[in-house]
């Protein structure tokens, strides 16, 4: 059963020009969410999170957004440079901060910036 | 600052072979630290949490073992590998107590061959 799901595999953006990267969730109790960016061969590295009390959180050229009706958030990168090149990965957890950060992560997008 | 570190970075083993990856964090006390892998095509899977020393728990079943014989300290062990094994796996680390964001160490190679 996958809980958090990227459905998008690739998306390809041309540099300059904005970047959405989409998940979606079904379980209800999830109420915290991250995305992490992974190069190859390397450990994924934090972008940026959002708690669900909040529907909209923005750090420098990253924004993420969450809409708890539609069990939906994106992450939006603007203007998408080539070092973004990489795999992003949507993950959630529950019970605030509980859970002791156990993540429940979608597949990943593969982002393609060209220049 | 804090860093994660794990070792080896690559590995090759036959099939029934042990496995041992290690990984340490510094710059920070009673971290929560955990295991995931990648298998190829999928997402990060939760292998492995503890909240303490010796406090180990497993989120899925499987054919591998975790220990935590230090603070900072968090072992990944098999007595015999499968070829479904095989993957990339990381250690991670969060604030104890709480802390929903983890920080990824540098990954492990493992190929059961």
């Amino acid at each position: 059963d996958q809980q958090v799901k990227q459905n998008s595999p690739s998306l390809s953006v041309q540099e300059g020009r904005i970047s959405i990267l989409n998940c979606d969730y079904t379980n209800s109790m999830f109420d915290y969410f991250l995305w992490y960016k992974k190069y190859p061969a390397e450990g994924p590295t934090f972008l940026i999170s959002i708690s669900s009390i909040k529907d909209k959180n923005e750090d420098g050229r990253f924004t993420v957004f969450l809409n708890k009706s539609a069990k939906h958030l994106s992450l939006h990168i603007v203007p998408s440079q080539p070092g973004d090149s990489a795999v992003y990965f949507c993950a959630a957890s529950k019970d605030g901060g509980t859970s002791y950060g156990k993540l429940t992560f979608g597949q990943g997008t593969i982002l393609t910036v060209h220049p | 600052s804090q860093t994660i570190h794990q070792w080896p970075a690559t590995l090759v083993q036959p099939v029934g072979s042990p496995l041992s990856l290690e990984c340490t964090v510094e710059g920070t006390s009673n971290p929560n630290l955990y295991w995931y892998r990648q298998a190829a095509g999928r997402g990060l899977q939760l292998l492995f949490y503890s909240v303490g020393i010796g406090q180990i728990s497993s989120e899925v079943p499987q054919n591998l073992s975790a220990s935590r014989p230090q603070d900072r300290q968090f072992i990944l062990s098999s007595k015999k590998l499968l070829l479904s094994d095989s993957g990339f796996y990381l250690c991670a680390w969060s604030v104890g107590g709480s802390g929903n964001t983890i920080y990824f160490g540098e990954g492990s190679w493992l190929t059961v061959v």
